[in-house]
């Protein structure tokens, strides 16, 4: 079975550029999240979908952050602009639904320079 | 308002011997506690997860202890082994499952040959 895939494996930006990470679920998957996990914390959410529809951006900073996840199946992440705080690895995780397992992808390294 | 508190937040141990992590949580109404394992470049991975009907689950040598009345749980390892050595987070959720976990920050495991 293939895992959650995503895409870049890594980023560098300047402040103010915008960035996009993509995200591909576990096939059957149904709900998929975002995570941020700055450099010695856990992941913290960002944004939950189930299928198309969103569940939870309250922890999402909407000013500059969007996510979308069109036809219910693969997800992007869009940062713009940019700030320095933002340097992190994003995190997709999926599971078959919210009171499943939650399998998580290896992440994009994002660094703001 | 951190809900799960983990200690120690690094952590070394002999080959052989017994690693102990803790959490202590707030929320009374979380009803699932996973612990995840992370190796450098990589995402979280599940490990073993336990619901607050029990008070211990063994899976090889990971067990988790749960102490529902005291607010905290624990990941022993038995028989560490350098293999081990990785980032351990423990997590909680009301959802009984993927949705809305909450993670702790991190213990940063080695275990010496």
């Amino acid at each position: 079975e293939a895992g959650v895939a995503q895409s870049p494996r890594y980023k560098i930006i300047e402040k103010r550029q915008s960035v996009a990470f993509w995200c591909n679920p576990i096939s059957g998957h149904a709900t998929l999240y975002w995570y941020q996990q700055i450099l010695g914390q856990g992941p913290k959410l960002l944004i939950q979908f189930q299928n198309n529809g969103v569940v939870d951006d309250s922890q999402l900073p909407k000013d500059r952050f969007s996510a979308e996840r069109l036809k219910g199946v693969d997800s992007t992440l869009k940062i713009q602009p940019a700030k320095l705080e933002d340097s992190a690895v994003y995190l997709c995780a999926s599971s078959q639904s919210p009171t499943e397992k939650l399998f998580f992808g290896s992440g994009t390294q994002l660094s703001v320079l | 308002q951190q809900q799960v508190k983990q200690s120690p937040q690094s952590l070394i141990v002999q080959k052989g011997g017994i690693s102990i992590i803790n959490c202590a949580y707030e929320n009374t109404a979380f009803d699932y506690f996973p612990w995840y394992q992370q190796f450098p470049g990589k995402g979280p991975a599940l490990l073993i997860a336990i619901r607050p009907d029990v008070s211990e689950k063994k899976e090889g040598r990971f067990t988790i202890s749960f102490n529902k009345s005291a607010k905290q749980f624990s990941l022993h390892i038995m028989d560490s082994q350098p293999g081990d050595s990785a980032t351990y987070f423990c997590a909680a959720s009301a959802g009984g499952g993927a949705d809305g976990l909450t993670f702790g920050k991190g213990t940063h495991l080695i275990i010496q040959p």
